[in-house]
């Protein structure tokens, strides 16, 4: 079955960065992209960026754009999303989800289980 | 706030049909596909409708999908209380060249 599971919670000070995996099986990993979605305490979910998979092709949503690098590995099967120059604001569950279809006519098929990133001084 | 505008509540009672609204404009909903995504208290996103009004296997057809120019619906028939859930619309931008989400709607079943 298709599973996507992520690293685990961090907390991080202002201006510090972050990591977080999210480890694929079920299926084959180069043949689908990963998207990455975060949702701050309370609100609504925010898409981040996407990639391809086999190409490393990535697009990064604007508001996001030269603070946040996506990669992959795919010999371990394992997608990555850093964020840097953390604020307060950045404190949210970050998701990684997998995209079925090319781009913008993806549907996000599978979800990982979220990694809760805090930033606090 | 979101580039799809929904209602940031709904409800119903058990067995009732309810609908959820998402706006959005000319270069997401119109030109494109919406796509409809569950989040049940505490866990990850799901997906529920995708291509306007195509059902994933496993999501039963109490849940249906609808569009029509700027706008689209999720529509919950036979209302149960496992529905009671935070319901996100979505749908790629051309303009943003990205996706966009609407702001959710907690869905109360009474």
């Amino acid at each position: 079955q298709v599973q996507l599971v992520q690293s685990g919670a961090e907390v991080k000070k202002p201006g510090a960065s972050v990591k977080v995996s999210c480890k694929a099986s079920g299926y084959t990993f180069t043949n689908y992209e990963i998207n990455w979605v975060r949702q701050a305490p309370g609100q609504g979910l925010e898409w981040m960026g996407w990639m391809n998979v086999n190409s490393g092709n990535t697009g990064y949503a604007q508001k996001f754009q030269g603070r946040v690098t996506m990669a992959r590995d795919t010999s371990i099967s394992t997608a990555y999303m850093e964020l840097t120059s953390l604020r307060s604001e950045d404190t949210a569950i970050y998701y990684c989800a997998r995209g079925n279809g090319q781009l913008y006519l993806a549907r996000f098929d599978y979800w990982g289980q979220g990694t809760l990133v805090s930033v606090s001084s | 706030q979101s580039v799809l505008t929904q209602p940031p509540s709904a409800s119903g009672t058990p067995g009732q049909r309810v609908t959820i609204s998402c706006s959005g404009s000319s270069s997401n909903i119109e030109s494109l596909y919406v796509y409809w995504y569950q989040q049940l208290p505490g866990t990850a996103p799901k997906l529920l409708i995708y291509r306007n009004n195509q059902r994933p296997s496993g999501v039963p057809d109490r849940f249906s999908g609808s569009k029509s120019g700027t706008s689209a619906s999720l529509a919950i028939s036979g209302l149960r209380s496992e529905d009671e859930a935070d319901y996100y619309c979505a749908a790629w931008d051309d303009n943003l060249s990205g996706w966009v989400f609407g702001g959710g709607t907690k869905l109360t079943v009474l």
